[in-house]
């Protein structure tokens, strides 16, 4: 079946640092990356979207110049947090869709906790 | 805009008991629903899709789902109940207008006791 591969799973940074989170499909080409965010005990929160070569779709609220989105191919997205502040500490989701015949299917990463200190 | 609801935060139930969480949604046209379960420490997992077809979806682990468009509803039910069955489970929904973006509910955390 399809795998989403996400790294790192956890990572520990230092406030006004960067971060960059790693999506990766691995057997299917993702033609659609999403991005998203679970606070402790709530639902994924849909952060962006991202097609192959062009600009990530933000949703309402989210700052697009402190979660950078990169999808440059059909198997690999990154987020980035930039200038991360304690309140960025959250679970990380990605999840890639990919068109398989008639199935849109959402395959999603293992996630990633980010702690800023 | 696409809204999934589901009513109950928190379930609790011994084993053999028979599960049903709820789902609504606010979209009027076509939809794809889903669920996803997702254990403890775990990533999220697909337990059932609908697309189209037959309203009664079985999916894995002995779980089925009933879409009643009428009702604006994809209730997520199995029978019997393991102490595994612990997690949390999500509903989803796509609505065709909304392109790719899948919107999920504010999900149901199951506690089996065995």
């Amino acid at each position: 079946g399809a795998v989403v591969s996400q790294h790192p799973s956890r990572v520990i940074c230092k406030s006004g640092t960067s971060v960059k989170i790693e999506c990766r499909s691995l057997d299917f080409q993702a033609t659609t990356m999403f991005w998203y965010r679970q606070f402790p005990k709530q639902s994924l929160m849909l952060m962006a979207t991202s097609n192959e070569g062009s600009k990530a779709t933000y949703e309402q609220g989210v700052e697009k110049d402190k979660f950078l989105i990169n999808h440059a191919s059909l198997t690999l997205s990154t987020l980035t947090v930039t200038s991360a502040h304690p309140e960025d500490s959250s679970f990380y989701i990605c999840s890639a869709r990919g068109d398989r015949g008639g199935d849109y299917g959402y395959t999603f990463g293992s996630g990633t906790r980010l702690t800023v200190v | 805009a696409q809204s999934v609801s589901q009513h109950n935060h928190h379930v609790i139930l011994s084993e053999a008991a028979s599960l049903e969480l709820g789902c609504n949604y606010s979209y009027g046209g076509t939809v794809n629903l889903f669920w996803y379960v997702q254990y403890p420490g775990q990533h999220l997992q697909l337990l059932l899709k609908y697309f189209s077809g037959d309203p009664l979806v079985k999916g894995i682990k002995g779980f089925e789902a009933e879409f009643i468009k009428s009702k604006f509803s994809f209730n997520l039910r199995k029978p019997s109940v393991q102490w595994s069955d612990t997690a949390e489970y999500f509903c989803a929904v796509n609505a065709k207008a909304a392109g790719n973006k899948l919107t999920f509910g504010g999900g149901t955390r199951v506690l089996v006791k065995p």
